[in-house]
């Protein structure tokens, strides 16, 4: 069966440049996240999409992130004017419910580098 | 200020021999708790939960042991073996938030 899949896997870009990450999550799954691992660190929370509510942002270190969530399945997630900081494995997941206690399944990430 | 951590980076053990993996929290509102296990180039993967109502849950070779008073879990893996070396990472949710909290992650060696 299909999992989550992100694309691209690998992606280097300058200093300055945009970039867009994306997310196709497990069908029929309405919970969406986004989560990112900087070398040695645990997996930071970046923003939630549930259905048609509003996003949850709380976790989006700057105004250069943004992410949308179309038709209620594909997401993107966009890194404007792209830092050497924001270097990291971008992670998307997703669930069944709402509730945090449902598992959330992971795709294999997006290696995100800035030179 | 981490809400979730696991102080040990890593850990080494010799196959057949039991793996305890620690995860700290700090807030008591956190009422689900979960481990995922993360190979290299791939994304995290769910192995066991608890909820707060319990203080031990097993599956198979796993057992995840919670005690709410220290706000401590652990997962034990009994007995090893070199398939589980892997990083892991314990999760915490509930009270208000939507969101799972990870911690930074333990690197398993396991040893043949």
């Amino acid at each position: 069966g299909a999992g989550v899949s992100q694309s691209p896997s690998n992606k280097v870009t300058e200093k300055g440049k945009d970039v867009e990450l994306r997310c196709d999550p497990i069908s029929g799954h309405t919970a969406l996240y986004w989560y990112r691992q900087s070398l040695g660190q645990g997996l930071e929370f970046l923003i939630y999409f549930q259905g048609n509510s509003a996003p949850d942002k709380s976790g989006l270190p700057s105004d250069r992130f943004s992410a949308e969530r179309t038709g209620g399945s594909v997401s993107t997630l966009t890194i404007q004017r792209t830092q050497q900081e924001d270097s990291a494995v971008y992670l998307c997941a997703s669930s069944l419910a709402r509730r945090n206690n449902s598992p959330l399944h992971f795709g294999n990430g997006t290696r995100l580098t800035v030179t | 200020d981490q809400q979730v951590k696991q102080n040990s980076p890593s850990l080494s053990v010799q196959e057949g021999r039991i793996s305890i993996l620690n995860c700290d929290y700090t807030n008591s509102m956190f009422d689900y708790f979960l481990w995922y296990k993360k190979y290299p180039a791939e994304g995290p993967t769910f192995l066991i939960s608890i909820s707060s109502i319990k203080d031990k849950n097993e599956d198979g070779r796993f057992t995840v042991f919670l005690n709410k008073s220290a706000k401590h879990l652990s997962l034990h893996i009994v007995p090893s073996q070199p398939g589980d070396s892997a990083v892991y990472f314990c999760a915490v949710g509930g009270g208000a938030t939507n969101k799972l909290i990870f911690g930074t992650g333990t690197l398993l060696a396991v040893q043949p």
